[in-house]
């Protein structure tokens, strides 16, 4: 069974730094694609972020380009996304998910990341 | 800037069949886009029901499924149910290692 776990939301202020990890099993973790995805409260999904197979290619959404690092580490079917210079509006959930068919296939439960003072 | 378009809210009444759309701000969607759909109920994950315009994700029920109507992606949802009440978000892959979401739909089963 596919499973994605979220961890490393927290409470920070603005122009703070954050790390989310998501933790991967259930599957051949190297082989896919993987995305990170936020909702702001009570908004819709906002794609953010994802990575290839072997991490030797990254996306990101302009609003958040220079500011976040999406990286994957295969050996410990870990990713990661590495928030830096934080504002308010970077306030949401954020999903974990994997992409499959340019879709995304699996998801987390998500992690909440609150931007304040 | 790529606006991805959807309804913002929509009606069905149980046993009814409802399609929700996906557009483009200008132009048209085609299977190109690899249009993908989403439910997703309040504090949970999205699930997955459609993904590569029509291909039903594992374990969702034939009652939904995914086509191109026109110049829109769709969703069409038959014998509604009311644990269908949720809100519902399609994605279009951009072609440029990019993906944009809809502003999702939300759907109530009245």
């Amino acid at each position: 069974e596919v499973q994605l776990v979220e961890s490393g939301g927290d409470l920070v202020q603005p122009g703070g730094s954050l790390r989310l990890s998501c933790a991967a099993s259930g599957f051949t973790f190297s082989s896919y694609w993987m995305s990170w995805v936020r909702q702001a409260p009570g908004k819709g999904l906002e794609w953010v972020a994802n990575i290839k197979q072997d991490g030797t290619e990254k996306f990101y959404v302009d609003s958040v380009k220079g500011r976040f690092t999406i990286s994957k580490d295969n050996t410990k079917n870990s990713l990661t996304l590495h928030m830096t210079s934080l504002r308010a509006d970077d306030t949401a959930v954020y999903f974990c998910a994997r992409n499959w068919r340019s879709a995304f296939d699996s998801w987390g439960q998500g992690t909440l990341v609150t931007v304040s003072s | 800037q790529t606006v991805v378009t959807q309804e913002p809210s929509f009606s069905v009444s149980p046993g009814g069949t409802v399609t929700l759309t996906c557009g483009l701000s200008s132009g048209s969607v085609s299977a190109h886009y690899y249009p993908s759909w989403y439910q997703q109920t309040p504090g949970q994950a999205p699930r997955t029901l459609i993904y590569n315009t029509n291909t039903l994700s594992s374990g969702v029920p034939d009652r939904f499924s995914g086509s191109i109507l026109g110049n829109k992606a769709a969703l069409t949802i038959t014998g509604a149910q009311a644990d269908d009440e949720s809100d519902f978000f399609c994605a279009l892959s951009m072609g440029n290692g990019i993906s944009v979401f809809g502003g999702g739909t939300k759907l109530t089963v009245v």
